[in-house]
């Protein structure tokens, strides 16, 4: 069973709108957290934002928010005022378990800002 | 302040060659990671070190893969004998031990394989 998925393969969005990157994961461990990654087309993986599963409040990064639903099991990535620059791959992955280390990826979203 | 590195960027083998990347994490890391990427995919987790040992190996590290860390610094993963299901992009990856849920992975660029 896929622990993280992104059903969205390709957003497209005009530069200046906000887009919504959806991600929803599946664990029976109350203890967890949910990360968010960029990948440009280099190739190197860059860290977004991060979200805990005890946190009370929605994480926020610069542009960058997550919008966490835990009852729904959804913590989706939020890109507000898209930039031609946050056109890339996006990933969102998940760490769960006490002592868990590795984290386990979505299949991503591709998106593109159109200018 | 240096990243994650990873060498080669580009390896094209033939089938049943062995081949052998590097990375070298950033510094004062303990705990280095190896992905495997295949086009349009996420990074699938292959083998996690802190400092020299080896704590987890995915079932994706079949026997002809290998990977050490011998001094709890730069790390090696080999690939024996090469099949063309082996072409992907290989990501490294290092954190810092933080006892924290949040211990975020600094990823390097990348050896991307090619199996002919």
């Amino acid at each position: 069973a896929q622990k993280i998925t992104q059903t969205q393969p390709g957003m497209f969005v005009q530069e200046k709108e906000a887009v919504t990157l959806d991600c929803t994961y599946d664990t029976s461990d109350p203890s967890y957290g949910l990360f968010w990654y960029k990948q440009p087309s280099s190739g190197e993986m860059i860290f977004l934002i991060y979200q805990g599963s005890y946190d009370q409040q929605n994480a926020t990064e610069g542009r960058y928010s997550l919008n966490f639903q835990k009852a729904r099991k959804s913590a989706n990535l939020v890109i507000s005022a898209s930039q031609l620059g946050d056109s890339a791959m996006y990933f969102c992955a998940m760490r769960e378990g006490k002592g868990a280390q590795k984290l386990v990826f979505g299949q991503g979203t591709r998106l593109t800002i159109n200018p | 302040d240096t990243g994650v590195s990873q060498d080669p960027r580009h390896k094209i083998t033939k089938r049943g060659q062995n081949v052998t990347f590097r990375c070298d994490p950033i510094s004062e890391h303990n705990r280095l990671y190896w992905y495997r990427q295949t086009l349009g995919q996420g990074p699938e987790f292959l083998t996690y070190f802190q400092n020299e040992a080896q704590l987890e190996k995915s079932r994706l590290l079949s026997d002809r893969f290998s990977a050490e860390r011998p001094k709890g610094s730069f790390s090696t993963l080999e690939i024996q004998r090469t099949e063309q299901g082996d072409s992907a992009m290989y990501l490294c990856a290092s954190s810092l031990n933080s006892g924290r849920r949040d211990e975020k992975l600094f990823f390097g660029s990348g050896t991307q394989l090619s199996v002919l």
